[in-house]
């Protein structure tokens, strides 16, 4: 089992619509989560970060956290074509000397 | 604004070479990082550093080595590099004192070995 497990996609969305991006960990001790946005051959750009339970909203998008399930997700409301990208998931463990690990991504692609 | 850069966006060597990737932040963060990113397997850690001249062997050390001696630069070496260390290499840093401890990327150098 990967530590940081996301479904690689495509995940295909019309203009408008939400995008719902999953995430699971496997560290039941993780404390901070954070999603980033690749554009292709760009590199990784922090959009959210989250340690605690529930929702944390920031325009567009939202993360939800829900750590008895271990799992992240991320919400981008009234999606638009430059959200296309990939979206990983990176969580920071407290063992192992705090290192942040990171998912494979999931790539979104928005229609126009 | 958090701003790291990398010395080459892309780079083409040859195998045997020994290869030198820069990394340097302004934000005077404690936390650096070297990732190398390739399809399918996602962003590996390398190396890191928490300090001026200390590191940590991350995921995948084997065949490179790295140096900090000063707090605004990290430096990964390839000793002799080879064809399977083509790939999108990745530098991070991060502050220590953030409730998060969120890394920051720069630009990325994308290294190709002939």
């Amino acid at each position: 089992q990967k530590e940081v497990e996301q479904n690689s996609g495509p995940l295909s969305v019309p203009e408008g619509a939400i995008a719902s991006l999953n995430c699971t960990y496997s560290d039941r001790v993780s404390q901070s989560f954070f999603w980033y946005r690749q554009y292709s051959g760009k590199s990784p750009e922090l959009i959210m970060s989250i340690y605690s339970n529930g929702d944390k909203e920031d325009g567009r998008f939202t993360a939800q956290l829900n750590k008895a399930s271990q799992y992240v997700s991320l919400l981008i409301r009234d999606s638009q074509p430059s959200d296309s990208a990939t979206y990983l998931c990176a969580v920071r463990r407290n063992t192992g000397g705090f290192k942040t690990i990171f998912g494979a991504g999931t790539r979104l692609f928005v229609k126009a | 604004d958090v701003k790291v850069t990398q010395s080459s966006r892309y780079l083409v060597k040859r195998t045997g070479e020994k290869v030198f990737l820069e990394c340097v932040q302004d934000m005077d963060h404690e936390n650096m990082f070297w990732y190398r990113q390739d399809p399918g397997l996602g962003l590996r850690l390398i190396y890191f550093s928490y300090d001026v001249k200390m590191k940590e062997k991350g995921d995948i050390p084997e065949g490179y080595s790295v140096s900090r001696e000063k707090k605004e630069r990290f430096s990964l070496i390839l000793e002799s590099a080879s064809t399977n260390q083509t790939s999108m290499y990745l530098c991070a840093s991060s502050f220590s004192g953030s409730s998060y401890n969120e890394q920051f990327f720069g630009p990325g150098t994308r290294l190709t070995v002939l």
